[in-house]
């Protein structure tokens, strides 16, 4: 298994407080990406980051803020929580299988969180 | 990134092979298929990916046509533990896609003993 891990696994929060997600790598792979899994939409990608200090928006950005300050680690926050942002958050991390550019993604176990 | 098409759910019995249909009539020639799984509650698993030829590895066999519009997924002596839901995923495989995915609903495909 690929070494991804994240922390926390499950946090109860309330609304308006903010909140941070840490996936931590030990494969030194360059691209990492947050998603988000809620009933009904399937996984929809949040951020993702290309390098150290390297991040985009993906399909569902609002609300939520990255930061990589160092290849093994990719931080997703959430300055202040709201309840439509309850859901499972993946990690996942990436690197290049071929010279085109083929990928296989590993993902991480998830972080079940609730915003009451 | 093409869009695709899979059924809903499938059924297959333990032991059988189990065949999953894709549509992706729009990729484009320079796309990959991707599959992936995901297992109840656990992160998606990487199963294969293909472009044009036809890909096997220790999980599993993918069929691209010869078209590229449609592609299947056979897992040939499927499993109890291989009830999960199934992604096929169409996408760019180009240096600045960085690897990123769109997940569509997928096929929950359930294995019977």
């Amino acid at each position: 298994d690929a070494g991804i891990t994240q922390s926390p696994r499950h946090k109860v929060t309330e609304t308006g407080t903010p909140v941070t997600l840490r996936c931590h790598q030990t494969e030194n792979h360059r691209y990492m990406y947050w998603y988000r899994q809620d009933p009904g939409h399937g996984l929809r990608l949040i951020h993702y980051s290309y390098g150290v200090k390297d991040t985009d928006k993906g399909e569902v950005s609002d609300g939520y803020s990255v930061s990589r300050s160092k290849t093994e680690d990719f931080l997703l926050t959430l300055e202040s929580a709201t309840s439509s942002q309850t859901s499972v958050y993946f990690c996942a991390i990436s690197e290049s299988l071929l010279a085109g550019g083929v990928y296989e993604q590993f993902f991480g176990p998830g972080t079940r969180l609730t915003v009451l | 990134d093409a869009k695709t098409t899979q059924p809903t759910s499938m059924d297959c019995a333990e032991g059988r092979a189990a065949n999953l249909p894709c549509n992706h009539s729009t990729i484009s020639g320079n796309e990959y298929v991707y599959w992936y799984r995901q297992i109840h509650s656990q992160g998606p698993q990487y199963i294969i990916h293909g472009l044009k030829n036809n890909e096997t590895n220790e999980m599993a066999s993918l069929i691209i046509t010869e078209d590229r519009k449609s592609s299947t997924l056979i897992l040939p002596h499927a499993t109890l533990r291989d009830t999960a839901v199934y992604y096929c995923i169409v996408t760019w495989a180009g240096g600045t896609s960085y690897g990123k995915l769109t997940f569509g609903q997928g096929t929950i495909l359930t294995v019977h003993p």
